[in-house]
């Protein structure tokens, strides 16, 4: 069954200092991993995707992720947190065996910046 | 290029009433996905369409919740009885179609309160 994990329910971080947001995934067939924001009272942003290729992408606000298919990993990372990404954020998978490009997401981490 | 249109933004009703959301994707999207987000949890798929065609609904509780598409275009999802536990945000997405390997997009929501 495909599902994802997102370990941490909250995460807490000093501005300028690098951050991580963990994901882990359970997929059929090579996955397409995704990482979106939420601000309070909003839908979800689009981040940064996955699908093939290098390993390290990256996205929109200066985040990128590490996909680790040996780990089942796709880590979220940003080097220098900024108290204004505070927000909600959710990781998604849809697996590539699936023609109904259905996804699958996390429990969302919260992330505190701050000040 | 406009986003996925939701409304309304806020709903507050008493169990046992009714309501009703409505979604209008980006133009051109076929496939259309209603999701419910229970505070503190990801969102979770109540319904997909593909044009006006059901893909998939197996976790749509069917004996109070109902959804269309007519025309393929925009949709509207309904709730009669509501329930307590049915407070919640309603989220729409739409993607390009169902073989589209990238991410979704959403509409900001509806918050669905039930007194």
């Amino acid at each position: 069954a495909q599902s994802v994990a997102q370990p941490e329910d909250q995460v807490n971080v000093a501005e300028g200092n690098p951050l991580t947001v963990k994901c882990t995934y359970s997929v059929s067939g090579n996955p397409y991993l995704f990482w979106y924001v939420q601000y309070p009272n909003r839908g979800l942003q689009f981040l940064l995707k996955y699908i093939t290729g290098d390993n390290l992408v990256k996205g929109s606000y200066g985040f990128e992720a590490e996909f680790n298919k040996s780990q089942t990993s796709f880590h979220l990372k940003k080097p220098s947190a900024l108290v204004s990404d505070s927000a909600l954020y959710f990781c998604a998978v849809r697996d590539s065996v699936s023609n109904f490009n259905k996804f699958y997401f996390g429990s969302g981490t919260k992330l505190n910046v701050k000040p | 290029e406009a986003g996925v249109a939701q409304s309304p933004r806020y709903k507050i009703i008493e169990k046992r009433q009714s309501v009703a959301f409505w979604c209008n994707p980006i133009s051109g999207h076929a496939t259309l996905y209603w999701y419910q987000q229970i505070l503190g949890q990801g969102p979770k798929l109540l319904i997909q369409f593909q044009n006006n065609g059901v893909v998939d609904d197996s976790q749509l509780p069917k004996d109070r919740f109902s959804a269309e598409r007519l025309k393929g275009v925009d949709s509207t999802l309904k709730i009669q009885p509501a329930k307590l536990e049915d407070s919640a945000v309603y989220l729409c997405a739409s993607s390009y179609g169902i073989s589209y390997t990238g991410e979704l997009f959403f509409g900001e929501g509806s918050r669905l309160t039930v007194l």
